[in-house]
């Protein structure tokens, strides 16, 4: 089946705009996970959601991101005055069921390369 | 707070040669733990994981992990290693949800 896709997979914008980042992730995962990816780094957390709401959101560098997952399966990632130290590649992961231990393998999607001028 | 030390950032092999990737972790619980390989492009793909019971686990493509409890460590490795295999692996850690990951080796494969 089709696996976790995201759109754009590239983004370029300039300092003060406003972007939103989308993630579909495999039909029937229940849990959905945001990663942030800066060059030479591994991917960092940003927040994870269980069904429609955040349950983990601690990742969220400022107030300037946010994320909505307003039906329990797409998930946009919005991006607010976007600072040049945002560019990195935003991964989105989805997982079939959260929390258990066996079964909390994630899937990742190809990312999207967002790069702010 | 969990982490992930991948003391390596670079390593080259020879073709046919083999393998070995160093994984740290730090978890106040019994870990669980993946290794991930990213290709240029491409999205992060799990080659395998330890959740409990046996500490050597295979994964994909000939990968093999050992999961040493008193040595925190979970290092990969591969006894022949192909040119295809060049690519960044990452290893992580969690907790009950959240991976957290180091920051990454990349291995180069020399003719």
């Amino acid at each position: 089946g089709a696996g976790v896709s995201q759109t754009p997979s590239n983004k370029v914008t300039e300092k003060g705009k406003y972007v939103e980042l989308r993630c579909d992730p495999i039909s029937g995962h229940t849990a959905l996970y945001w990663y942030r990816q800066s060059l030479g780094q591994g991917p960092e957390f940003l927040i994870y959601f269980q069904g429609t709401g955040a349950a983990d959101d601690s990742g969220l560098p400022n107030d300037r991101f946010f994320a909505v997952r307003p039906e329990g399966s797409v998930s946009t990632l919005k991006i607010q005055r976007t600072e040049r130290g945002d560019s990195a590649v935003y991964l989105c992961a989805s997982s079939p069921k959260p929390g258990l231990a066996d079964v909390n393998e994630q899937f990742f999607g190809p990312g999207t390369r967002l790069t702010v001028l | 707070a969990q982490s992930v030390t991948q003391p390596d950032i670079h390593i080259t092999v020879s073709e046919g040669a083999s393998l070995e990737l160093r994984c740290n972790y730090s978890y106040g619980a019994t870990p669980y733990l993946f290794w991930y390989v990213q290709s240029p492009g491409q999205g992060l793909q799990l080659l395998l994981k330890y959740f409990s019971g046996d500490t050597l686990v295979q994964g994909i493509k000939g990968f093999e992990a050992e999961f040493k409890r008193s040595q925190s460590s979970f290092n990969l490795r591969k006894p022949s290693v192909h040119w295809s295999d060049a690519a960044e692996y990452f290893c992580a850690v969690s907790g009950y949800s959240t991976l957290t990951f180091g920051k990454g080796t990349m291995l180069l494969v020399s003719p």
